[in-house]
């Protein structure tokens, strides 16, 4: 079946460390998505992609970095300048055109040790 | 910046009672995609409904429809008989190319 794997469910980073949070999708979507969730609250867009090779920072960019060198995959690194890393992160694609649904991954959940 | 504004931060519905989840948005452009989604304790996001800014109609989809005001800029998600499963947070979503969520809506079904 077709959809969105994100990886690990569970992660937890040291103090200074960077992490890599992983997302593929196998729907053949040219655009991906990823976004920051805290307790209790909405969805704040970090980077999205729309096509190989080109992304562009959403609201909340600083502290994190992507690549897109496939299509089929958007990891998204969580590097040490994120000094509140702690969250619900969720991996998102769509296909083409305005009506087409936005597909989720399970999301990984980010924890400072 | 373009936004989604859902006013309602928590709601309350009795079991088998319809409920109407605001939203509101900011837009510029002349075509757009609506979307709600409802996202249970898990954490996983559940795509609920769509409309398109040129759509004629009201979209409809078993139990949910989407009273869209487009002169007004809102999209009203409406939940009828409500059931115990459906207490969850519900989130408003504007496509102009980029996504643009709301805060959301949690909602709580009481028995």
């Amino acid at each position: 079946d077709g959809g969105i794997t994100q990886s690990p469910k569970y992660l937890f980073r040291k103090e200074g460390q960077n992490v890599t949070l992983s997302c593929e999708q196998n729907l053949n979507h040219d655009a991906m998505y990823w976004y920051r969730q805290d307790p209790g609250q909405g969805l704040r867009l970090i980077y999205y992609s729309q096509i190989v090779n080109d992304f562009q920072k959403g609201d909340i960019a600083e502290g994190y970095s992507v690549s897109r060198e496939k299509k089929e995959s958007f990891p998204l690194t969580v590097t040490s300048a994120q000094k509140n890393p702690t969250a619900f992160y969720l991996c998102a694609s769509m296909g083409g055109g305005n009506n087409e649904k936005l597909f989720f991954g399970s999301g990984t959940q980010l924890s400072v040790l | 910046a373009q936004k989604i504004t859902q006013t309602q931060p928590g709601m309350f519905v009795q079991e088998k009672e319809a409920v109407t989840l605001d939203c509101t948005y900011d837009t510029s452009d002349p075509s757009y995609g609506l979307f709600w989604y409802k996202q249970p304790s898990s954490g996983e996001m559940i795509f609920l409904i769509y409309q398109g800014s040129y759509d004629q109609q009201n979209a409809t989809e078993g139990r949910y429809s989407l009273n869209f005001q487009k002169a007004r800029k809102s999209a009203n998600l409406v939940i009828s008989a409500s059931q115990l499963g459906d207490s969850a947070m519900y989130f408003c979503v504007k496509n102009t190319g980029k996504l643009i969520f709301g805060q959301g809506t949690t909602l709580q079904v009481k028995p």
